[in-house]
């Protein structure tokens, strides 16, 4: 079936680079994605939305790139803090409301 | 605070037993959606409201699991005689008609013992 993937479960970054994060959906007629953050024990926190009409959008030091081509989505963050450690979560809409998530992409800042 | 709550935020209980959760959406959407999450995976849809309607049910819901929104505002959602499997984080989430943009609340994790 139709799903949303990830590339990679892990990614360490030092402290004020920038980091990327990626990932791929096989759904050609997505045209609604969403990024989310999850800190332990928490749940999942709205980041940064893309309809399938843009190629780019961007919010506060966070962009989202959307390649329809290819199918592919990434999360751009800007100058990486320590606070932005978290489990990054790509989700797509299937249907008329239902969020398709990935498997999430652990952010480790190191000092 | 204005976001989604859920209540409780963990509860441990014995197999066979059964439990019920509640969610309480930001106040003007009038959609609201259950997911569950097992660990290291992203949530699972599990069914979603649109008022007090129930639109949508994945077959994850078995017969053991349902939910209610009587009033069209807060949501319950029960699993009878649990088991398990059923250990995960349960997820509310609630967004505003016209937008597909939903808030999550923190969760109540499940134990099952």
């Amino acid at each position: 079936g139709e799903s949303v993937g990830l590339h990679l479960p892990t990614l360490s970054v030092q402290e004020g680079d920038n980091s990327i994060i990626n990932c791929a959906y096989s759904n050609s007629a997505s045209d609604y994605f969403i990024w989310y953050k999850q800190e332990s024990g928490k749940g999942p926190q709205f980041i940064i939305d893309i309809r399938s009409n843009m190629d780019k959008r961007q919010g506060q030091r966070v962009t989202v790139l959307l390649n329809k081509t290819v199918k592919h989505l990434s999360l751009q963050i800007a100058a990486t803090q320590p606070g932005d450690s978290a489990v990054y979560f790509c989700a797509e809409l299937q249907g008329a409301q239902k969020l398709v998530f990935g498997q999430g992409t652990r952010l480790t800042i190191n000092p | 605070d204005t976001g989604v709550s859920q209540n409780p935020r963990h509860k441990i209980t014995k197999r066979g037993q059964n439990v019920t959760f509640r969610c309480d959406p930001i106040s003007e959407h009038n959609r609201l959606y259950w997911y569950r999450q097992t660990l290291g995976q992203g949530p699972e849809f599990l069914t979603y409201f649109q008022n007090e309607a129930q639109l949508e049910k994945s077959r994850l819901l078995s017969d053991r699991f349902s939910a209610e929104r009587p009033k069209g505002s807060f949501s319950t959602l029960e699993i009878q005689r649990t088991e398990q499997g059923d250990s995960a984080m349960y997820l509310c989430a609630s967004s505003l008609d016209g937008t597909s943009r939903a808030f999550f609340g923190q969760g109540t994790r499940l134990t099952v013992v």
